[in-house]
């Protein structure tokens, strides 16, 4: 079965960085794209970040534009999210997501926390 | 960006009931609109893709509908497990968004 499974969250100060990971297994990762979401506590969920099957196009949402990363080592099943310049609103659980349809979410990680606070 | 607004914010039910959820978008997202539903402190799942596709492994309860910039989504006959929020989320264009959520509460 799909296993997604992120890590890498913590607590950051303002201006920091954080590189979040997410291993996944149980399907052909190199074949999928894949996604970052994100939920701030006792909010609604927020897409961040896609990165295509082969690494190739990535889209950013605009409150993370030129501050986050998304790349992925298809030899390790592996994605990221580097999280540079961070801020006190980047703070929410981050999860990981198995495209499908290019663009809707069909499987969930469970997701890692990541607070920015100084 | 697409702003995807989903009514009423809460439904109040009893299991046996049916539960129709709104969602209207902005703009034309064509049938690119999927439905999650989240429980308190787990991840969202997938129900229904491309507005009436159902995922993997969800109950015929769960249908999706529409077209254009109005959705629904209708929980049959409720179950116990299906009290929890549901969002509503475009594909149509980039930025991706999701709807701000419906609680279906008992």
């Amino acid at each position: 079965q799909v296993q997604l499974v992120e890590s890498g969250g913590g607590v950051v100060q303002p201006g920091g960085s954080l590189r979040l990971s997410c291993s996944a297994s149980g399907f052909t990762f190199s074949d999928y794209g894949m996604h970052w979401v994100r939920q701030a506590s006792g909010k609604g969920l927020e897409w961040v970040a896609f990165i295509r099957y082969d690494g190739n196009n990535q889209y950013y949402a605009d409150s993370v534009k030129g501050r986050f990363t998304i790349s992925r080592d298809n030899s390790k099943n592996t994605l990221y999210l580097q999280m540079d310049t961070m801020r006190a609103e980047d703070t929410a659980v981050y999860y990981c997501a198995k495209a499908i349809m290019t663009a809707h979410f069909q499987y969930w990680g469970q997701g890692t926390l990541v607070t920015v606070s100084s | 960006e697409i702003v995807l607004t989903q009514s009423p914010a809460t439904l109040s039910l009893s299991p046996g009931e049916r539960a129709t959820l709104s969602c209207r978008a902005s703009q034309s997202v064509s049938s690119y609109l999927a439905w999650y539903q989240q429980k308190p402190g787990q991840a969202p799942r997938l129900l229904i893709y491309d507005a009436s596709n159902r995922a993997t492994g969800i109950p015929a309860r769960f249908s999706g509908s529409g077209s254009g910039t109005d959705f629904t989504l209708t929980i049959s006959s409720l179950e116990p497990e299906d009290f929890a929020v549901y969002y509503c989320q475009q594909r149509n264009t980039w930025p991706l968004t999701f709807g701000g959520g419906t609680e279906v509460e008992i």
